[in-house]
């Protein structure tokens, strides 16, 4: 079973719709949880991490659910710059050593 | 800042032979580098943890004598890729850690193929 799950996509939505990924952990154990986006052939860039509070940035809006060890991210109003792999990533201890990556989801957003 | 870069950005290169790959903190201080590796549609997979001044940790089913690791400074990490052979074509992506805090930012990355 992988660590950290993800479906793999694509999302292929139109430019303005509303997106969300889901992506599931197994070790009730990790301390911190983000989501990074990346590019074709670039390097992963982080997106925003995720809290037990949920929090929101712009367009982006992240939510975490430890009970379930669930972790989801709402895109609202996609833009064409939006089409990436989007990479849900689980720290597994307080020193940001084990990082531990999802297989990412892509999304390509249509004019 | 958090700037991390990576030389070189692409390499092609003969089996058989040995490619070495740089990893740098541009304005920051890295006690601790790590080096990643992404085959094609797949995620990032942790190779080694590098910390400055003493031996890497390799990760479960990666060979340290094939993947040679120093990080002698603060700012500097590099990864041997020794007797290359096509199999470790692949990206091959560094990050590194802050002296006191607990992000790691990712550099470009290096895209390895062996001929």
């Amino acid at each position: 079973r992988k660590e950290v799950e993800q479906d793999p996509g694509p999302f292929n939505v139109p430019e303005g719709a509303t997106v969300a990924f889901n992506c599931t952990y197994s070790n009730s154990a990790s301390q911190s949880f983000f989501w990074y986006r990346q590019d074709c052939r670039k390097e992963p860039k982080l997106l925003m991490s995720v809290y037990s509070s949920g929090n929101e940035d712009g367009r982006f809006t992240a939510q975490l659910n430890r009970a379930s060890q669930y972790i989801s991210l709402l895109i609202r109003d996609s833009k064409l710059s939006d089409s990436a792999t989007y990479l849900c990533v689980v720290n597994e201890d307080n020193a940001g050593n084990m990082l531990t990556f999802g297989g990412g989801t892509r999304l390509m957003v249509k004019p | 800042g958090a700037v991390v870069s990576q030389h070189p950005s692409w390499v092609i290169c003969k089996s058989g032979t040995s490619v070495k790959i740089e990893c740098r903190s541009l304005d920051f201080q890295a006690t601790t580098m790590f080096w990643y590796r992404q085959f094609p549609k797949q995620s990032l997979m942790l190779m080694a943890t590098s910390n400055e001044g003493s031996k890497a940790t390799y990760e479960q089913g990666v060979e340290k004598d094939k993947f040679l690791i120093n990080h002698a400074s603060l700012t500097l990490s590099t990864l041997t890729v020794t007797s290359a052979h096509p199999e470790d074509s692949s990206f091959y992506i560094c990050s590194a850690r802050e002296l006191a805090g607990d992000t790691q930012y990712f550099g470009p990355g290096t895209r390895l193929t062996v001929l």
